[in-house]
């Protein structure tokens, strides 16, 4: 069965360094999704993403952070200079266009920053 | 903009026990989302409730809802330990089908 995979599963990095984590969605999906998870509190929207471009962001989502779907198969989250606040667990959904509208989530990349 | 929230935030119940989960959102979602997070793992998709009325049901767990009372629910019927996991509701709005989720309700299962 497709599923949505990530990489790293872990990363760890000093606060102030830049990170990429990377997501390959599902092949015939169009919409991309990055989602955050503190530990132990609820799942939060970052940004939504479709036909390249973004569609939707939460104020979470600021100037530090960007999106990119380099060459057709992978997006990736970019954050310039991390901070202590950003340590969560970061994960890519993916839809396909119509259908039931549900989201397949990857396994999820734990970001600690120190 | 939508809010969801669910109760209760912990449940322990016991094996063969019966309880319910609920989940109320504030405006109009176009569709209501269950999944189930087992610790430090991803999310996984229980079920989707597409209209006013609809019941789903798979293995011990049952969904519904009702639009008209903004109102989810999801009964676990005669728990197992198997169960225990963390359960969210989440509902989406706008042109890309964001998802916002409730607080989650953490549930356990003892012998």
């Amino acid at each position: 069965e497709p599923e949505v995979t990530q990489t790293p599963s872990h990363q760890v990095t000093q606060m102030g360094q830049e990170v990429i984590l990377r997501c390959v969605p599902i092949s015939n999906h169009l919409y991309f999704y990055w989602y955050r998870q503190i530990l132990g509190q609820k799942v939060e929207f970052l940004v939504s993403f479709y036909n390249n471009e973004i569609s939707e962001k939460s104020e979470i989502f600021d100037d530090q952070f960007s999106v990119e779907r380099p060459d057709g198969s992978n997006f990736t989250l970019k954050i310039r200079s991390t901070k202590l606040e950003d340590s969560a667990m970061y994960f890519c959904a993916s839809r396909e266009r119509g259908g039931r509208d549900e989201q397949y989530f990857g396994p999820g990349t734990r970001l600690t920053v120190t | 903009e939508l809010k969801v929230e669910q109760n209760p935030l912990f449940l322990s119940m016991q094996e063969g026990k019966n309880y319910t989960i609920y989940c109320n959102y504030s405006t109009t979602s176009d569709r209501l989302y269950w999944y189930r997070q087992d610790p430090g793992k991803s999310l996984e998709s229980l079920f989707v409730l597409l209209s006013n009325g609809a019941v789903k049901q798979e293995g011990r767990l049952m969904a519904s809802l009702d639009t008209k009372a903004r109102l989810s629910t999801l009964h676990i019927t005669a728990a197992v330990h198997d169960l225990s996991a963390t359960y969210f509701c989440a509902g989406n709005t706008g042109t890309a089908s964001k998802l916002t989720f409730g607080t989650g309700t953490r549930l356990q299962v003892t012998l």
